[in-house]
């Protein structure tokens, strides 16, 4: 089934370690996002990219970077943890019109300690 | 820059009844709208979504919402929901230049029916 498949789907990290998660998607979209969950905040967008080769930042982008070599992968690296970092992420891609559907992975759960 | 105010935190319903949730924006320029909605422990999927023409939009499992472009308004409605709408919902705005936009969220609203 096509879609968006993000690993791991939990973890706990200890504060100052690196992470990073993966996300993949079968659909040839170009547009790929990061959104990090805490309650009471909604989705906040972490990082974003248009198209394979580039990437932006978004509304909460320090502690975290992205990279995007290719159009199905979109890794998210967490340089340091730190336990603000707590939260579940979740990777987004769609295909490259502003108007269309945002498919959604099922979500990494991390918890920094 | 877009923004997007969901105007309750939780909203609890009996079974049956009818249930808006709200959603306000900000924007310099037109956008689209869309509202998601999150089931326990799973991702987001699409209810619907607002690009042009009617201001009455009709998306899955009986959901509605209306775009008023005068007050900056995008509210979701169900005329009788069911436990199965338990949920989380998510008001979200996209800027339409370029091909692709950045996708802004609201804070969510949680929908609580009960029995």
């Amino acid at each position: 089934i096509a879609g968006i498949t993000q690993a791991p789907t939990s973890q706990i990290l200890a504060a100052g370690r690196r992470m990073t998660l993966r996300c993949t998607q079968d659909m040839r979209h170009n547009a790929m996002y990061w959104y990090r969950q805490d309650l009471g905040l909604g989705l906040r967008l972490i990082h974003y990219s248009n198209t394979a080769g580039t990437t932006g930042k978004g509304e909460v982008p320090d502690g975290y970077s992205v990279s995007r070599a290719n159009t199905d992968d979109f890794p998210l690296t967490l340089a340091s943890a730190v336990p603000s970092q707590t939260s579940v992420y979740f990777c987004a891609s769609r295909a490259d019109r502003a108007n269309t559907e945002a498919f959604f992975g099922q979500g990494t759960r991390l918890t920094v300690v | 820059a877009q923004s997007v105010t969901q105007l309750d935190s939780q909203v609890p319903v009996f079974e049956e009844a009818p249930v808006e949730l709200r959603c306000n924006y900000s924007s310099s320029v037109s956008v689209y709208l869309f509202w998601y909605v999150q089931y326990p422990n799973q991702g987001l999927q699409l209810l619907l979504k607002y690009l042009s023409g009617s201001t009455l939009v009709k998306g899955i499992n009986g959901f509605e919402a209306e775009f008023n472009k005068s007050q900056t308004s995008f509210h979701l409605r169900k005329p009788s929901v069911h436990i199965s709408d338990t949920a989380e919902y998510f008001c979200a705005v996209s800027d339409p230049r370029g091909n692709t936009g950045k996708l802004i969220f609201g804070q969510g609203t949680t929908l609580q029916v009960k029995p």
